[in-house]
């Protein structure tokens, strides 16, 4: 099975502030990494998919990059909404897994 | 639109059955491959199962494998999970997912709470 560790665990950050996650894979996965967001009581919603392509509707200042094993998700100018959880989820082979997921708190 | 509808959860003894479903609406359900995630209190997200857009194919994660059963019925755009032998550890929010490689759209979920 593919492992994805996710880091860090958790994030302190302030409104405005440019932050990154990293993902790293056990093995490659070329580019078939999603990240998604995760607010408290609802269901994820997809962010990235195939590490850099921003699902319709997202804003811009998600970004995501990387190939093989190693993996970020990027937010340029955090805004109060992104408060939120994020996983990682490889979809290379299966059975397909998720990073054990980012909290990101307001400072 | 697009909507994902899960319904079927609730309180169950361990050992004992349980039939998710997910009604579906605004795509053509027979097109797409759909999943099914799993979430338990407080943790992170768990795959569990996935079944190709004809039924032919099916998958399932380690911990569930023998126990639950995906299903899905293309005339009344539907998913299922049939879940037996339930454990304390299957308790969560069940989400299922269409399929386009990523998970695109997902449920708001149905919880599963598996307790003597």
């Amino acid at each position: 099975d593919i492992q994805l560790t996710q880091s860090p665990s958790f994030l302190s950050a302030s409104v405005g502030d440019r932050v990154t996650i990293t993902c790293r894979a056990s093995q490659g996965i070329s580019n078939y990494l999603a990240w998604y967001q995760q607010k408290p009581g609802k269901a994820p919603k997809l962010l990235i998919y195939d590490s850099f392509n921003l699902q319709s509707g997202v804003p811009a200042r998600f970004s995501g990059s990387g190939s093989g094993t190693e993996f970020t998700l990027t937010i340029s100018s955090l805004q109060p909404e992104d408060f939120a959880s994020y996983y990682c989820q490889q979809l290379k082979s299966y059975p397909i897994t998720f990073g054990q997921g980012t909290r990101l708190e307001i400072k | 639109q697009v909507q994902l509808v899960e319904s079927g959860g609730g309180v169950v003894q361990p050992g004992r059955s349980l039939r998710l479903s997910c009604a579906t609406s605004g795509f053509i359900f027979s097109s797409y491959n759909m999943q099914w995630v799993r979430q338990a209190p407080g943790k992170g997200l768990e795959w569990v199962a996935g079944i190709r857009f004809d039924g032919s194919d099916k998958n399932y994660a380690d911990s569930v494998k023998g126990r639950f059963t995906i299903s899905r019925d293309n005339s009344k755009n539907t998913l299922y999970l049939e879940m037996n032998s339930l454990r304390v550890e299957d308790t969560g929010v069940y989400y299922c997912a269409r399929d386009v490689r990523e998970f695109d759209y997902w449920g708001q979920g149905t919880l599963v709470t598996v307790s003597s």
